[in-house]
């Protein structure tokens, strides 16, 4: 099955930098793969997501970036504010199959 | 309109109690499931429905028992837990059949549960 591994699990920024959040996965069947950002005491929300017929995808300060050779995509956040600070998970699915999700990333915003 | 909501938003029950959790979507959504995460970890599946079917049963105990009264609908029955199954409990939504396709899955708010 899919195994999703995702870094780093925990990145601090100051408020205004960049902040890049990375996920491997291993099925080079896997096509869908959704971004969710989850604060405390709530249940996760989609900020982006990229399917694997596209590379890059952009949204105002979010984008990711998808690689299917080497089997990476990656969570680009410009600008950081300091309600970016919550918990990032990436996920990978394929077709017929469930999705998984990374372990997660505590990215933090200082101001 | 993307909202799922749950109810209630927090639970406390002793081991011999019977609870249910509540969910529900106006999307038109025709898959719904039920995650269980623990602290500081990803969500993990428990249950799938398509089309108001079971479709998936991640080898749940049988202490949870889901329901799907309607396309708009799911429930959740709790029965003879234990203090492991404390957790925050989320359903999802998603517009089709759960495994036809990148689809697309939106998250409620989540059920704490608390079982002393």
């Amino acid at each position: 099955g899919e195994n999703v591994e995702q870094h780093p699990s925990t990145l601090s920024v100051q408020e205004g930098d960049s902040a890049v959040i990375k996920c491997t996965y291993s099925d080079s069947a896997s096509n869908y793969f959704p971004w969710y950002k989850q604060e405390l005491g709530k249940g996760p929300q989609l900020i982006i997501d990229i399917r694997s017929n596209v590379g890059e995808k952009k949204d105002q300060r979010i984008a990711v970036t998808l690689n299917k050779t080497a089997k990476h995509f990656s969570l680009h956040i410009t600008e950081t504010q300091p309600e970016d600070s919550a918990v990032y998970f990436c996920a990978a699915k394929e077709w017929n199959n469930d999705m998984r999700f990374g372990a997660g990333t505590r990215l933090t915003v200082k101001p | 309109d993307t909202e799922v909501t749950q109810t209630p938003k927090h639970l406390v029950m002793g081991m011999t109690n019977k609870k249910s959790l509540k969910c529900e979507q106006h999307m038109g959504h025709r898959a719904m499931y039920w995650y269980k995460q623990k602290a500081k970890k990803p969500p993990e599946l428990m249950f799938v429905y398509s089309y108001e079917k079971l479709s998936i049963n991640e080898s749940v105990p049988s202490r949870f028992s889901p329901e799907c009264p309607n396309s708009s609908l799911l429930n959740l029955h709790l029965h003879a837990l234990q203090p492991e199954d404390s957790a925050l409990y989320l359903c999802a939504s998603s517009q089709e059949s759960y495994r036809w396709g990148e689809e697309t899955q939106y998250f409620g708010p989540g059920t704490r549960l608390l079982v002393l």
